[in-house]
């Protein structure tokens, strides 16, 4: 079944020490996004490919960095992880503006602790 | 610009009872409207979506939803509650690369 995968969906990591998370999909879908998702409420965008078209939220801070080698992979790092990082990291893919209906589809996420 | 309102936060009813989920919108253009549901420590599933077609949705799981442009309005209902649609709910307006998601409704079925 085509699908969006997200790896590993338990990562725990200490104060200030990169970690990344990965997300892969089969859909061959050209937009993928990245989400991040803090308990009781609703994901926040953090910023979305486009192709290779990286595209930023303007209140995604600098911690927050985005790598898509290819249409499959996309990669999320965070640089210095903080406790205020802790959340449910989802990835996300989509036709784009060609796809008609902007569907998203989601991956069944990463929890992130940080300690 | 665009915005979704879900009504309430928390809604509980009996198992075999009647869900409504509320939800309002406002979009300066013609958005596509979707309904997904979270459960604890998942992914978001797309319940069902609204793109211009018929004004009723049938979507998933016996849940549907009508498009009411008048009302700006999308909310979600099902017949009989389950115990297993115990979740978080999200309405979403969403224009091309710009997907706006509701607060979210928690779900709690009793039994």
């Amino acid at each position: 079944d085509a699908m969006v995968i997200q790896n590993p969906r338990y990562q725990v990591t200490q104060f200030g020490k990169p970690v990344t998370l990965s997300c892969s999909q089969t859909l061959n879908h050209n937009v993928m996004y990245w989400y991040q998702q803090k308990s009781s409420q609703a994901p926040k965008l953090l910023f979305h490919y486009y192709d290779k078209d990286f595209n930023n939220e303007a209140d995604t801070p600098d911690n927050f960095q985005s790598r898509r080698p290819n249409t499959s992979f996309c990669f999320l790092d965070i640089r210095s992880p903080g406790l205020g990082d802790a959340a449910m990291y989802l990835c996300a893919t989509s036709a784009g503006q060609t796809g008609g209906s902007y569907e998203q589809y989601f991956g069944p996420g990463t929890r992130l602790t940080v300690t | 610009a665009q915005s979704v309102t879900q009504l309430d936060s928390h809604v509980s009813v009996s198992e075999g009872t009647p869900v409504l989920l509320r939800c309002n919108y406002s979009s300066s253009y013609s958005p596509s409207l979707f309904w997904y549901v979270q459960h604890p420590n998942k992914g978001l599933q797309l319940l069902l979506k609204y793109t211009s077609a018929a004004t009723l949705v049938k979507g998933i799981n016996g849940f549907e939803a009508e498009f009411k442009k008048s009302e700006t309005s999308f909310h979600l209902t099902k017949p009989s509650a389950h115990m297993s649609d115990a979740a978080e709910y999200f309405c979403v307006v969403s224009l091309p690369l710009d997907m706006r998601f509701g607060a979210g409704t928690r779900l709690t079925v009793k039994p």
